[in-house]
């Protein structure tokens, strides 16, 4: 599986769009890119995953560029709740390999 | 449905002692894997299951043992328990395919081992 690169931490401030980065540039065709978060110390949670187009569903979007060498998840309006660690994943097979994310912290 | 269960949430062991961490998911799922999170660091694979009476090795496998008896169930077992091996060990479980399923989480058993 590709690997990937994330800033280690990023802020927000409550009620705007959180845009968290993620870098893949050795992703190879077949590789969908994933996004997780871990709140505290949870289990991972799904949030979007994609191939090559845009999506979006009720907790984020996921903008890939074209060439599929990087990617953005955007939280359109980002809630003390969602203070997290993101993970960028791209897999092709079922076992994943987590790095170490990008911790979010939404402030007031 | 109660999604993926793990029993116990907190364990304490002694070096050299042998317990099983238990997993289970109620959503038919072909795929089950477990992992460990060490303090700040991402998640690591440990052993992985396609199915009843198949598994494989993940990452980070030495130290483990897993059978898959049953499409519920997925134990993992330490065999002779190590200070490093104190860690957070999460199962999760997906239906399978090729990859572009989602993964569901347990809430985790944390482990220390003295």
């Amino acid at each position: 599986d590709a690997k990937t690169t994330q800033p280690p931490s990023m802020d927000c401030a409550e009620g705007r769009a959180a845009n968290l980065p993620c870098n893949h540039s050795t992703i190879s065709g077949n590789e969908y890119v994933y996004w997780y978060r871990q709140i505290h110390s949870q289990g991972p949670q799904y949030i979007i995953h994609g191939l090559k187009n845009n999506e979006t569903n009720e907790m984020a979007s996921l903008i890939i560029t074209e060439d599929r060498k990087s990617s953005t998840l955007i939280l359109p309006h980002a809630t003390l709740r969602d203070t997290a660690v993101y993970y960028c994943i791209v897999r092709v097979r079922n076992d994943m390999r987590f790095g170490a994310g990008t911790r979010l912290t939404v402030k007031p | 449905n109660a999604g993926v269960t793990q029993t116990p949430k907190f364990q304490v062991l002694k070096t050299g002692q042998s317990m099983t961490l238990q997993c289970a998911q109620d959503m038919n799922h072909e795929y089950m894997s477990w992992y460990r999170q060490d303090p700040g660091m991402g998640l690591r694979l440990i052993h992985y299951s396609v199915g009843a009476g198949i598994t494989d090795q993940g990452e980070v496998p030495n130290g483990y043992n897993v059978s898959r008896s049953t499409t519920e169930d997925f134990p993992l077992r330490l065999l002779s328990a190590a200070p490093s091996q104190t860690s957070v060990y999460f199962c999760a479980s997906t239906t399978g395919g090729l990859g572009t399923d989602t993964q569901y989480f347990g809430p985790g058993t944390r482990l220390t081992v003295l």
